[in-house]
């Protein structure tokens, strides 16, 4: 069965730090994987997304993500953090290209700016 | 383009009253699906629609029924609500024609979000 796993419940970071989220995805096929950010009262937007080919994928917002097929993860990182970026992030899996996907997610890691 | 549209944002129920929440999407798409939002638990998946005309369970069913109206609309039904149902309902869409490639299948448009308090 699918599984996302975000093992950092809340970060602070201070703005202008690195960042980077934890996520660990189980699936027994090709997964597609992807990180989406809520912020505060808002609905969920999409940051990125990993299909096939090159491992580092760039997003919105000078987010990126490296997935990692040998420890099953797909972290997100940001160089240098803005206060804007305070938010919740949620990791998801689904189906490698499939008429009949489930798309699961973690449990978010809620993200804190210390000005 | 309006997107993904859900009703009502808001509202609030008695144990044991039925509601449906109706979503409907503009954009063509083919997948359909609810979750929950609850603190701690991230988006849990209720029921999606690969299709129209097909329905399939997610990770936490029991208590909800769907209907897949047409390719534009897709319900979630509360037969006899509960506490434990409070939570922020999310609709979504997404295109997984074949044909339509990589780029784009399973990437979730959202709606803005359904608040439901059961008392």
């Amino acid at each position: 069965a699918q599984s996302v796993t975000q093992p950092d419940i809340h970060i602070t970071v201070s703005e202008g730090a690195s960042l980077e989220l934890r996520c660990n995805y189980s699936y027994g096929a090709t997964p597609y994987l992807f990180w989406y950010v809520q912020s505060p009262g808002q609905g969920l937007q999409l940051l990125l997304k990993y299909f096939s080919g090159d491992t580092l994928v760039q997003g919105i917002k000078g987010f990126e993500a490296e997935f990692k097929r040998s420890q099953s993860s797909f972290n997100l990182r940001k160089p240098s953090v803005h206060w804007s970026d305070a938010a919740e992030y949620f990791c998801a899996v689904g189906a490698a290209y499939s008429s009949a996907s489930k798309i699961i997610f973690g449990s978010g890691t809620r993200l804190s700016i210390r000005p | 383009n309006a997107g993904v549209t859900q009703t009502p944002k808001f509202q609030v129920l008695k144990t044991g009253q039925s509601m449906t929440l109706q979503c409907a999407q503009d954009m063509n798409h083919n997948s359909m699906y609810w979750y929950r939002q609850d603190p701690g638990m991230g988006l849990r998946l209720i029921y999606y629609s690969a299709s129209e005309g097909t329905t399939d369970k997610g990770e936490v069913p029991n208590g909800y029924n769907v209907s897949r109206l047409n390719k534009r609309e897709f319900s979630l039904r509360l037969e006899s609500a509960a506490p434990s149902q409070t939570s922020v309902y999310f609709c979504a869409s997404s295109d997984n024609r074949r044909g339509t490639g990589g780029g784009g299948a399973n990437v979730l448009t959202f709606g803005a979000g359904s608040r439901l308090t059961v008392l």
